[in-house]
């Protein structure tokens, strides 16, 4: 079992929509928790980052945290062609740090 | 700012070639690494440096090799490239190997060997 599993999509979704995309992890020793924007052609860039269970907001990007579940979400408001990447999620216990193979997201207009 | 930049862009090596991908930071990072990516199999990391002088294994060293002279510059080395080898390669950098120090990616070299 990989510590980390995230589906690998597509996702396709059309403009304006709500995104949920997902991570679950075995290990309980996570505490951090991050999602990493990739855009074709580019290496990964952090969108957010949370500790331990609960929610954050960006904007129109919103992480959470169910660490009872071991499951993260990254939500997508109001989603734009400009959102098109590919999501990795990743964790880490204090220098570990684990990726997600990432979802790859594409909005049509 | 430059950031992270990775030299070459593009390489197809032959099986049993030597090459050497570059990577320099001009962010002062002590810290840097070196990812490989696959379809399907995420982020691997293959070799980390916590300074100029030091050096350390990460999940995937087999094969490559590294060096850190100076702060700025983290090169790695495939000595006998094998098909296995074909991967896009991620450099990194960060202030600190903690979850409060984000990594800093370069846009990667496209490697492919036959």
């Amino acid at each position: 079992q990989k510590e980390v599993e995230q589906d690998p999509g597509p996702l396709s979704v059309p403009e304006g929509a709500i995104v949920s995309l997902n991570c679950t992890y075995s290990n309980s020793a996570f505490q951090y928790f991050m999602w990493y924007r990739q855009y074709s052609r580019k290496g990964p860039e952090l969108l957010m980052y949370t500790y331990s269970s609960g929610n954050k907001e960006d904007g129109r990007f919103t992480a959470q945290v169910d660490k009872s579940s071991k499951y993260i979400s990254l939500f997508i408001r109001d989603s734009q062609p400009s959102d098109s990447a590919t999501y990795l999620c990743a964790m880490s216990q204090t220098d570990k740090l684990i990726f997600g193979t990432g979802t790859r997201l594409q909005v049509f207009p | 700012n430059a950031g992270v930049t990775q030299t070459p862009k593009f390489r197809i090596l032959k099986i049993g070639q030597s090459m050497t991908l570059q990577c320099t930071q001009d962010m002062n990072h002590n810290y840097m690494y070196w990812y490989r990516q696959d379809p399907g199999m995420g982020l691997k990391l293959i070799y980390y440096s916590v300074g100029a002088g030091i050096t350390d294994k990460g999940e995937v060293p087999n094969g490559y090799n590294v060096s850190r002279s100076t702060t700025e510059d983290f090169p790695l080395r495939l000595e006998l490239a094998a098909p296995s080898q074909t991967s896009v390669y991620f450099c990194a950098s960060s202030y600190a190997r903690d979850a409060n120090s984000p990594l800093h990616f370069g846009n990667g070299t496209r490697l492919t060997v036959t």
